[in-house]
């Protein structure tokens, strides 16, 4: 299968600051990518779609100014946590999908602690 | 009616029976359907894309009933290694751009 590289794998960071996680396609090109969130024994939720090139289209009661992604090339989504707290502690992941009714390859998901 | 709804299981089965998943969609104009498994405290991982026609990988066989809007995993002679949970993915239709994921089925393969 495709390989999705997802970095850092785990971050612990101070209540205020902000975080930043990079989502990589190493073998193919990302027309889509998705931004998930995923809590202690729950189902994936998906927080955002993102096109290369244009803005990423956000789920009901995600909010924009704080998850902020960007999806400058067909390789490169990054989501950046702002201003986070211990309630956006989370395990978030990644997905890449070369083309529309192509299967999603996800990245190894990065486990966020804020302290 | 959910998007796309499974059984949450969990389904304890004994080492070597054969199981099988159900999944339901809503939206008959749906055109692409996959099943991942998921291994606790870890990123999904596809298993299988499902054809029209069915479509088997080793031990596991994918079915679509276009009809009935439901997909089918089955898995036979099963392992240890078998237990997870298993995600239906179905490809939104029209804007056909998002994925819509089930809630998941649990397995435990039992010795």
């Amino acid at each position: 299968g495709a390989v999705v590289s997802q970095h850092p794998s785990w971050v612990i960071c101070k209540s205020g600051t902000s975080v930043k996680i990079e989502c990589r396609s190493l073998d193919f090109q990302a027309t889509t990518m998705f931004w998930y969130r995923q809590f202690p024994k729950q189902s994936l939720m998906l927080m955002a779609t993102s096109n290369e090139g244009s803005k990423a289209t956000y789920e009901q009661g995600v909010e924009k100014d704080k998850f902020l992604i960007n999806h400058a090339s067909l390789t490169l989504s990054t989501l950046t946590v702002t201003s986070a707290h211990p309630e956006d502690s989370s395990f978030y992941i990644c997905s890449a999908r070369e083309h529309t009714g192509a299967p999603a390859f996800f990245g190894q998901g990065t486990r966020l602690t804020v302290v | 009616r959910k998007e796309v709804e499974q059984d949450p299981g969990p389904f304890n089965v004994p080492e070597g029976a054969t199981v099988a998943f159900n999944c339901t969609y809503s939206n008959s104009a749906s055109q692409s359907f996959f099943w991942y498994r998921q291994d606790c405290r870890k990123e999904p991982k596809l298993l299988m894309s499902v054809y029209s026609s069915g479509n088997e990988d080793g031990r596991f066989t994918a079915q679509l009933n276009r009809a009935s809007q439901y997909i089918s995993l089955l898995i036979r002679d099963s392992k240890l290694s078998d237990s997870a949970t298993y995600l239906c993915v179905v490809n939104e239709a029209g804007n056909n751009r998002k994925l819509i994921w089930g809630l998941g089925t649990s397995l435990a393969v039992n010795p």
